[in-house]
């Protein structure tokens, strides 16, 4: 089984649609979670951390599931600017970030 | 805002050759990182390293690869004899004391040819 795993895509969706990704972690001794975001052909950058309770940045939620080791991202009212490829990431608690394959989306006029 | 810079933007190598890629992580950064995707594939760990010396590395890193900070401020990814598969973009990034946060520079492609 994949560290990480995520749905590759692609998720195409018109503008104003609400979208949701999923992941999956096989380590049940992860500690931390991440959502990235990483445009074509540039660097990944953090979207936001993904906490126990669940946690919401404007536009965007995150949720954690521990028990069913999953984790979620929605986003609600899709721009153009949000296609990118979307990377869940988990931590060991050590000092490596695991990250999946991406899922790519793509939000179309 | 700071950011993390990486040199050379991209590098064309021939097999067996040796390739240095540079790194200026963000100054007051105490962890620093090397990762690699190959062009279409996902974001792989290569090797974290913090007071001055690695602290994880994983199983890409072989004896062919090599990091240094040599003078404080560069960090740098050295590949002895470059193979074919060596083929990727090479992100460097640090990170403070949240070790999730990490901010990537912009990569250096490597081609191997």
């Amino acid at each position: 089984r994949k560290e990480v795993e995520q749905d590759p895509g692609p998720f195409n969706v018109p503008e104003g649609a609400t979208v949701a990704f999923n992941c999956t972690y096989s380590n049940s001794a992860s500690q931390s979670f991440f959502w990235y975001r990483q445009d074509c052909r540039k660097e990944p950058k953090l979207l936001m951390s993904v906490y126990s309770s669940g946690n919401e940045d404007g536009r965007f939620t995150a949720q954690l599931n521990r028990a069913s080791q999953y984790i979620s991202l929605l986003i609600r009212d899709s721009k153009l600017s949000d296609s990118a490829t979307y990377l869940c990431v988990v931590n060991l608690d050590t000092d490596k970030l695991i990250f999946g394959t991406g899922t790519r989306l793509q939000v179309f006029p | 805002e700071p950011e993390v810079t990486q040199t050379p933007s991209h590098q064309v190598t021939q097999m067996g050759q040796e390739v240095i890629l540079r790194c200026v992580p963000i100054s007051n950064h105490l962890y620093f990182y090397w990762y690699r995707q190959i062009l279409g594939q996902k974001v792989e760990f290569l090797v974290s390293f913090y007071n001055n010396e690695i602290s994880e590395k994983s199983e890409i890193f072989d004896d062919q690869f090599s990091v240094e900070r040599p003078d404080g401020s560069n960090f740098t990814l050295k590949i002895r004899s470059t193979k074919l598969e060596d083929s990727a973009m090479y992100f460097c990034a640090s990170g403070g004391e949240n070790t999730g946060e990490l901010f990537f520079g912009e990569g250096s492609r490597l081609t191997v040819l």
